[in-house]
């Protein structure tokens, strides 16, 4: 069964306002990574943030991790129409050592 | 060199050809990943390469069969595909096998069976 849910699926907004992604997960986990994926093209890895962090920053990019409420959100500020893709986030799943990617936002910035 | 290769990046194939899939890092990463992805889902993992050993394979059929010569390498070998096959192939390493760690991908190779 899927480890993470995104919401929402889909994310339309004007140039320069802030997006904001959830990502919400089942079980516990001992990190969550964000990753951006461009039309059909590879993932990019954009963040990670350990279960004893609530909150990190790099750039224009801020997630907040809330371990009791199992959630997560990617906060994009001052958009840009290069930052229209598909955004993921990754949850490790305990003791396997693996990855499993949430459904995944679509982000798309209008200019 | 930060750079995930993967060759082709497109693929048509029949249900009864043999094909491959190369990915290559120069990047010293000791962990490769394969992942396949149907439009609009998320990368679903089905194999894990830890130091050239096979680590973690998601259930794949054997109609995969991946293969990792050497530490930069890591191919996908394709036997008797079925139609629902069709999907990006994404390669991924990691410094190493963990999933605190960063993977990088690369950009895939859609492939179309026919």
């Amino acid at each position: 069964s899927q480890q993470g849910e995104e919401d929402p699926q889909a994310l339309s907004i004007q140039e320069g306002e802030n997006a904001t992604m959830n990502c919400s997960y089942k079980t516990s986990i001992n990190n969550l990574q964000w990753y951006r994926q461009n039309s059909g093209r590879g993932l990019v890895h954009l963040i990670l943030i350990r279960s004893n962090e609530r909150e990190k920053h790099s750039g224009r990019l801020r997630v907040t991790l809330d371990t009791s409420k199992k959630s997560s959100s990617l906060l994009i500020t001052a958009s840009r129409a290069a930052d229209t893709a598909s955004y993921f986030c990754a949850t490790d799943v305990w003791g396997a050592q693996k990855l499993v990617f949430g459904q995944g936002t679509r982000l798309t910035i209008n200019p | 060199d930060t750079e995930v290769t993967q060759t082709p990046k497109h693929l048509v194939m029949g249900m009864t050809n043999k094909k491959s899939l190369k990915c290559e890092q120069h990047m010293g990463h000791r962990a490769m990943y394969w992942y396949k992805q149907k439009a609009k889902k998320p990368p679903e993992l089905m194999f894990v390469y830890s130091y050239e050993k096979l680590s973690i394979n998601e259930s794949v059929p054997s109609r995969f069969s991946p293969e990792c010569p050497n530490s930069s390498l890591l191919n996908l070998h394709l036997h008797a595909l079925q139609p629902e096959d069709s999907a990006l192939y994404l390669c991924a390493s990691s410094h190493l096998w963990g999933a605190q760690e960063t993977q990088y991908f690369g950009p895939g190779t859609r492939l179309l069976v026919l």
